[in-house]
């Protein structure tokens, strides 16, 4: 079945490390994109990707930093300049981007700074 | 910049019964898409209903439709004769013609009671 699968569903950082989530889609879909979601705001965008080799920051890219080497892969990686990073980070991927049909999710990554 | 409000932060509902979820936006755009999206306890969200902007007819699929509202900026969520399964976060969400991301909104939790 075609999809999009995050790993891992959980994530544990300690202070000053950087770790990396991973998001892999076989949808063949040209856009990715990359959210965080917190209690009570919805979700934000951190970054997205209409084609490979190429991509621009969201709402809140600051601390975060993304490849897309793959059209099938676009890993995001948390660095140790986020100051809150604890969070449900989603990513998603679309047909081409201006889609109306909207997104497919992944199931996610729980991330928490211990 | 667009955004999308959801001014009830929780729900609550009797089986079987009928359930009206709110949302309004601001945007200054003529041509755009909204979408519902469910996210059940296991974080996956889920595509509910879509609606563009330039169709008068209100969007359904089976017990769920939306009440569009474009000069009020409004785009509820109807869902009718409720299930257990219904419960979830449900988020709506904005995207202009041609644009790269979904802006949603704070989301609202359902909760479906026995």
């Amino acid at each position: 079945d075609g999809g999009i699968t995050q790993s891992p569903k959980y994530l544990f950082r300690k202070e000053g490390q950087n770790v990396t989530l991973s998001c892999e889609q076989n949808l063949n879909h040209d856009a990715m994109y990359w959210y965080r979601q917190d209690p009570g705001q919805g979700l934000r965008l951190i970054y997205y990707s209409q084609i490979v080799n190429d991509f621009q920051k969201g709402d809140i890219a600051e601390g975060y930093s993304v490849s897309r080497e793959k059209k099938e892969s676009f890993p995001l990686t948390v660095t140790s300049a986020q100051k809150n990073p604890t969070a449900f980070y989603l990513c998603a991927s679309s047909i081409r981007t201006g889609s109306d049909y909207g997104y497919t999710f992944g199931s996610g990554t729980r991330l928490t700074v211990v | 910049a667009q955004t999308v409000t959801q001014s009830q932060p929780e729900m609550s509902v009797q089986e079987a019964e009928t359930v009206t979820l709110s949302c309004t936006y601001d945007t200054s755009e003529s041509d755009y898409y909204l979408f519902w999206y469910k996210q059940p306890p296991s974080r996956q969200m889920i595509l509910v209903i879509r609606q563009e902007a330039y169709k008068q007819q209100n969007a359904t699929e089976n017990r769920f439709s939306v009440n569009f509202q474009k000069a009020a900026k409004s785009f509820s969520l109807k869902i009718s004769d409720s299930q257990l399964g219904d419960a979830a976060m449900y988020f709506c969400a904005y995207r202009s013609r041609g644009a790269q991301k979904l802006v949603f909104g704070q989301g609202t939790r359902l909760t479906i009671n026995p």
